[in-house]
Parts: structure tokens; C-alpha cells; sequence
């Protein structure tokens, strides 16, 4: 399996504008988590899917951004409009069901820039 | 969530144990001991999980006290592709299960 991909690894765009980060899971996991990684505020959810379903979006920081999971084996992090403060790697993980497999597979992360 | 606490760096020489402490004295009965880590510029990695007994992987050993009020995480022999940052979380094992990542211990391993 090639694991979790994220795509772009690396987006660099000016203040205002619509930036969308993707993920495609590992096939058969039914969970999908959105993470952001900042220096000061460290690695954090954002927020998780189960069964393309959005169960808890309360780390998401506020209405620019907005996720979706159209299908098992996509998703999207959009952010609109996008301010410098939304500079960060934001990674994307899968999962099995707790129970089942307890690890959380995480993706090499998107390194955005928002000058 | 309980809360953790690690310290923030700790060095240690190739070859040798590297164990990394946790406190989590706050835990409750149903919570787990979730460990991860995360290498420079990647995503983070799972290491090892546990409820009250000690298990070990191919990776790493994990220690939880009988009052499971802290834990240690044990790589046997050191490598310099083990330095990373390593995170202790505690996390109930439910339908749902979310990971709360603090700070971490910067681990440098030094030849």
C-alpha cells in the first residue's frame, strides 16, 4: 500500500486567495483525520470523518475552513480566503476502527504558505 | 482527556536504551497510553499502545506503573534515525477515538 497521500507537498499563495489541500486515505480504513502543525500551538485536529460522515469539527478554526469527504478514498481541506496566521503543515491520517488497529497512519503533510 | 507531561529533550548515545518518561496522573480507568513519534519534515509514526500491562514490539517496550499514574517508553538500542520528537497521549479507546498531541520530547541520539 503506498500509505496516505497528500497532495500538494508544498503550496505557496498570496493572502485572499483559495487554497485546497487533498488526501487519499488508505484504502479500507474508515477513519480520516485533518491535523494543522504550527510552531506555536504544536500539532492539532482539526478535524475526523468516520464513513465519509464529519463526526466532530470543533477544532477547526473558523468558517474559511471547511473539509469534505465525498468519497472513501478522498478528501478535502479548503481554506477560503486564506491569511498568513493559515501558514502551517497540515496533515492528513486514516485509520481503522478503535478496536480493530489502534494506529493512526499519517501523510507527509502539506506545507502551505500564505504570504 | 488526561492530561501528559514530558520533558522536553533528553539526549542519548548510540547503541544505548533511550527511556523516555510520562506522567499521566490524572488517566482514568478506560484511557490508553498512546505512543508516537515524528521525525523531522514527516508525518507522526506510531510506536506502541498499552492499558495497564507492559508490551513490548518490534519497535519499543512501554512501562505503565501499577497506578498507571505514568509510563516509560524504552527503545532498546538507539539508532540516529531514532531522533525525533516522541509523544506520549492518552486517549480513551472508544467508537471514536481522537489523539491529543502536547509538546513531546525532543530525542537527539548521538553517535
Amino acid at each position: 500500500d503506498a500509505g496516505v497521500i497528500q497532495s500538494p507537498r508544498h503550496e505557496v499563495t498570496e493572502m485572499g486567495q483559495e487554497v485546497t489541500l487533498r488526501c487519499k486515505p488508505i484504502s479500507g480504513h474508515d477513519y480520516l483525520f485533518w491535523y494543522r502543525q504550527t510552531m506555536m500551538r504544536g500539532l492539532e485536529l482539526l478535524i475526523y470523518f468516520n464513513n465519509n460522515v464529519p463526526i466532530d469539527d470543533s477544532g477547526m478554526p473558523e468558517d474559511r475552513f471547511s473539509a469534505k469527504m465525498p468519497n472513501a478514498s478522498f478528501s478535502t481541506l479548503k481554506i477560503q480566503p486564506s491569511e498568513p496566521r493559515d501558514s502551517a503543515v497540515y496533515f492528513c491520517a486514516s485509520s481503522l476502527p478503535p478496536g480493530s488497529q489502534e494506529t493512526q497512519y499519517f501523510g507527509p503533510g502539506t506545507r502551505l504558505l500564505v504570504l | 482527556d488526561a492530561k501528559t507531561t514530558q520533558p522536553p529533550s533528553m539526549d542519548c548515545a548510540e547503541g544505548r536504551a533511550a527511556n523516555l518518561p510520562c506522567n499521566h496522573s490524572t488517566i482514568s480507568g478506560n484511557e490508553y497510553v498512546y505512543w508516537y513519534r515524528q521525525i523531522h519534515s514527516q508525518g507522526p509514526q506510531y510506536i506502541i499502545h498499552g492499558l495497564k500491562n507492559n508490551e513490548t514490539n518490534e519497535m519499543a517496550s512501554l512501562i505503565i506503573t501499577e497506578d498507571r499514574k505514568s509510563s516509560t517508553l524504552i527503545l532498546p538500542h538507539a539508532t540516529l534515525r531514532d531522533t525525533a520528537v516522541y509523544y506520549c497521549i492518552v486517549s480513551l479507546r472508544s467508537n471514536d477515538y481522537k489523539l491529543s498531541f502536547g509538546a513531546g520530547t525532543t530525542v537527539t541520539v548521538r553517535a
